[in-house]
């Protein structure tokens, strides 16, 4: 059992590059969800997904894109990486009722420079 | 959502119990108190959740007030890796929480 798993661990873009982190859950959750979590602070919600089809903005979408085709994969899309989405980017998942856990993959650091 | 509120840091002697305070006073009726941990580099990590009754499980302890507006986790012996950052959630679903600033433990020798 694979859980949450992401791809890449480590990545170095220059401005204006893009790019695409994937992220893909075997527990069959409906809820997926992207996170950044800039140096010594919290985490911060980009995305979220409550279905295949299905997606939504978080608190800092901007930059961004999403997709969910399938249950399994929710990639994160950087059109023109700007150095200020240099940050360590989380993706979650989970079941969508209530009193359930959401489970994290290990983060993908990006650096863009 | 509910706001919540902890102090942004604590200390705690190594094999003593940590007890770590969150306020949510305006929880409502169908929300649940979860509580995870983050350490450094590690993405955040389940520790416990509750409704209205106090839940025990291997890692922690949550206590939660009869009118639910507050709640403690507690770490029955801490160990120098609980040294974290500790974030009480108050939501019903869990897929697009949202993590405030939480509590920085240091458990100290």
């Amino acid at each position: 059992n694979a859980g949450v798993t992401q791809t890449p661990k480590f990545q170095v873009l220059k401005t204006g590059q893009s790019m695409t982190l994937q992220c893909a859950q075997d527990m069959n959750h409906e809820y997926m969800s992207w996170y950044r979590q800039d140096p010594g602070m919290g985490l911060r919600l980009i995305h979220y997904s409550v279905g295949a089809g299905i997606t939504d903005q978080g608190e800092v979408p901007n930059g961004y894109n999403v997709s969910r085709s399938t249950t399994e994969d929710f990639p994160l899309r950087l059109l023109s990486a700007a150095p200020s989405q240099t940050s360590v980017y989380f993706c979650a998942s989970s079941f969508s009722t209530a009193g359930n856990t959401i489970y994290f993959g290990e983060g993908s650091w990006l650096t863009v420079v | 959502d509910a706001k919540t509120t902890q102090p942004p840091s604590m200390d705690c002697a190594e094999g003593r119990a940590a007890n770590l305070p969150c306020n949510h006073s305006t929880i409502s009726g169908n929300e649940y108190v979860y509580w995870y941990r983050q350490i450094h580099p590690q993405g955040p990590q389940y520790i416990i959740h509750g409704l209205k009754n106090n839940e025990t499980n291997e890692m922690a302890s949550l206590i939660i007030t009869e009118d639910r507006k507050s709640s403690t986790l507690i770490l029955p012996h801490a160990t120098l890796r609980d040294t974290a950052v500790y974030y009480c959630i108050v939501r019903v679903e869990v897929g697009d929480m949202r993590f405030g600033a939480g509590t920085r433990l240091t458990v100290k020798p």
